[in-house]
């Protein structure tokens, strides 16, 4: 247990919804980490936010978004849904920025717009 | 941009023999390299990271891996397989300053252990 939670675990809707992903970090932890697994496109980075604020931007799409809260909580939210958002969302935490540390992953939440 | 290559898409070893996954990066300057396991529908767990220390890294379950500037290689191995190191294998990498921290990752191998 990596100490990265997320919820839902599963989550299946239809094509032009929205849903939303939640994360809550590791205790202590301020850097979340947002990655997308897909068959096609492999582990892809998505955002970071670092303390409240957005850090870095991967390969996210504009229909995609997402916001560290002050309790450090992340959440990222999905809209407009394709049947090519299917996928497993990854949640990563770390202590900070600083060289060398390590990401601890949650166990990943599944999407599947049908 | 940097990435990393991971060779086989799917090694298979019998148990007890040497487990050998090979990771090669692209980078203008030595970066960061980290190893991770995923089983099935689970996260991602780090095995082990580089970060400009020793280049022969110790990881967790007996792994290790060697970084190699002159190969730009990060070889993952383990000398006796066992059927519980059945999973997928990522390899990752992230810039070794400042102002970037997010891993790329190289599209994985998965170890099938043979009893």
């Amino acid at each position: 247990d990596s100490g990265v939670t997320q919820t839902p675990k599963h989550l299946i809707t239809a094509t032009g919804q929205r849903v939303t992903l939640r994360c809550s970090p590791r205790s202590g932890d301020l850097s979340v980490y947002w990655y997308q697994q897909s068959l096609d496109q492999g582990l892809q980075f998505l955002i970071q936010y670092y303390n409240g604020e957005e850090r870095a931007k991967g390969n996210i799409l504009e229909r995609f978004s997402a916001q560290q809260f002050p309790d450090l909580h992340s959440e990222l939210n999905l809209s407009s849904l394709e049947l090519g958002d299917s996928a497993l969302y990854f949640c990563a935490s770390s202590v900070g920025e600083g060289v060398g540390l390590e990401q601890y992953f949650g166990p990943g939440t599944r999407l599947t717009v049908t | 941009a940097q990435s990393v290559t991971q060779l086989g898409s799917h090694v298979s070893v019998s148990e007890g023999a040497l487990v050998l996954l090979r990771c090669n990066y692209s980078s203008s300057v030595p970066p960061y390299l980290f190893w991770y396991v995923q089983y099935p529908n689970q996260g991602l767990q780090l095995l082990l990271k580089y970060t400009s220390a020793a280049t022969l890294v110790k990881g967790i379950n007996d792994f290790e891996a060697e970084f190699k500037k002159s190969e730009t290689s990060f070889h993952l191995t383990k000398p006796s397989a066992h059927m519980s190191d059945a999973a997928e294998y990522f390899c990752a990498v992230r810039p070794s300053g400042a102002g970037s921290y997010q891993l790329t990752f190289g599209k994985g191998t998965k170890l099938s252990v043979i009893p």
